[in-house]
């Protein structure tokens, strides 16, 4: 069953604003990870944050884990047409993510 | 370097036949995985494996049947294509390390039964 549940389903924003996407899980965690999905092509990772940290940043984005309320973020700030894309968050297991569980998405539109 | 690749890219079925879908990867990862992904839904672990000769079942594994004869390859068979078997199938690399790695994707197989 789906682990994750990610919050908003569907986010439409303005270029130069910032887009904050929500994610729920279910069971206890070793890590979350969130990806990007452009349509029709694979997923890319975007950033991993371990159950044991509550905040990280890699450029634009900026992620948080509050594993008390198992929930995560992601924000993406001063956003680009470019990122416009699917969003997923996945819990994965100490070791290698040979065994992640994906939430739904997030579908982020980001109008020029 | 290519990364994972997956083919082919697009695939039609008929009812009853079998498939192989193909998964290659030159980064030496020794963990690799098979999703499914259906509309509206995340993706949906199948089979995975965690070294060569090892493999396990995922969340929904009913019709499908994998091998890993060696590292690099990791094949995925459906043995007799049914129409709710319709959908993008997706390959995934990673290499054990610590309290978690990134996994690299394939470009995907979409795949449709008639």
């Amino acid at each position: 069953s789906q682990q994750g549940e990610e919050d908003p389903q569907a986010l439409s924003i303005q270029e130069g604003e910032n887009a904050t996407m929500n994610c729920s899980y279910k069971t206890s965690i070793n890590n979350l990870q969130w990806y990007r999905q452009n349509s029709g092509r694979g997923l890319v990772h975007l950033i991993l944050i371990r159950s044991n940290e509550r905040e990280k940043h890699s450029g634009r984005l900026r992620v948080t884990l509050d594993t008390s309320k198992k929930s995560s973020s992601l924000l993406i700030t001063a956003s680009r047409a470019a990122d416009t894309a699917s969003y997923f968050c996945a819990t994965g297991n100490q070791g290698g993510s040979e065994k992640l569980v994906f939430g739904k998405g997030t579908k982020l539109t980001v109008n020029p | 370097n290519a990364g994972v690749t997956q083919t082919p890219k697009f695939q039609v079925l008929k009812t009853g036949q079998s498939m192989t879908l193909q998964c290659a990867q030159d980064m030496n990862h020794e963990y690799m995985s098979w999703y499914r992904q259906d509309p509206g839904m995340g993706l949906r672990l199948i089979h995975y494996s965690v070294g060569a000769g090892i493999t396990d079942q995922g969340e929904v594994p009913n019709g499908y049947n994998v091998s890993r004869s060696t590292t690099e390859d990791f094949p995925l068979r459906l043995l007799s294509a049914a129409p709710s078997q319709t959908s993008v199938y997706f390959c995934a690399s990673s290499y054990p390390q610590g309290a978690g790695t990134e996994a690299f994707f394939g470009q995907g197989t979409r795949l449709t039964v008639v």
